[in-house]
């Protein structure tokens, strides 16, 4: 069966620190990747998605990042954090073909 | 182009009583609709989907929603509420052929013991 995986599930960074935020999934092969962000009130966020390895759209311009170095892993990056990209960060990947997502855990960024 | 429209962002039932979370929506093509359920702190889960089927799609935990295309709407229902059926619901709509999920805003059920 298939298994997402995203790390760390909460994290305190500070104002200007780099940020890595990693998910892989198992059982799969090519799957369609997104990050989302949420913030109270205001729903799912679409960040980023990948159809494919090195292929990767960016809904909204920010200070944010994502790269896919391998067909199942998905990194969302920031060289400089600022205080709102605080919030709850998700992970999530769909068959190719299906738009049927399925969600890590999430990882709480604060960033102080 | 695609949205979705959640009625309510908070909703209180009590315990035993018919649980109803609206969802309306507007996609440009025929549409694929989804709800999910989210715990504090996790991930989200999806409850059910319709993909052009029967327009009465049942779901896990007693949870069912009925396509009305003529309304545009895809409302969440359940006969009776549980005190762990409070969470977070989403409903997100695609279109066919898209890569991305379009979610509303949300809606928090209370059940009241």
């Amino acid at each position: 069966s298939q298994t997402i995986h995203q790390w760390p599930a909460t994290l305190v960074q500070p104002v200007g620190s780099p940020l890595s935020l990693e998910c892989t999934v198992e059982g799969t092969s090519n799957p369609n990747l997104y990050w989302y962000r949420q913030a109270a009130g205001r729903g799912l966020q679409l960040l980023f998605y990948s159809v494919g390895i090195g292929q990767i759209s960016s809904e909204v311009p920010q200070n944010l990042s994502a790269s896919r170095p391998q067909d199942r892993q998905f990194i969302l990056s920031s060289k400089k954090l600022l205080l709102s990209d605080s919030g709850f960060y998700l992970c999530a990947w769909t068959p190719t073909g299906n738009t049927e997502a399925f969600f890590g855990q999430g990882t709480r960024l604060t960033v102080v | 182009a695609q949205s979705v429209t959640q009625l309510g962002s908070h909703v209180s039932v009590s315990e035993g009583a018919l649980v109803l979370l609206r969802c309306n929506y507007s996609s440009s093509v025929p549409p694929y609709l989804f709800w999910y359920v989210q715990y504090p702190n996790q991930g989200l889960q999806l409850l059910l989907k319709y993909t052009s089927a029967a327009t009465l799609v049942k779901g896990i935990n007693g949870f069912e929603a009925e396509f009305k295309k003529s309304e545009t709407s895809f409302h969440l229902t359940k006969p009776s509420a549980h005190m762990s059926d409070a969470a977070e619901y989403f409903c997100a709509v695609s279109g066919a052929g898209s890569y991305q999920l379009t979610f509303g805003k949300g809606t928090k059920l209370s059940v009241i013991p």
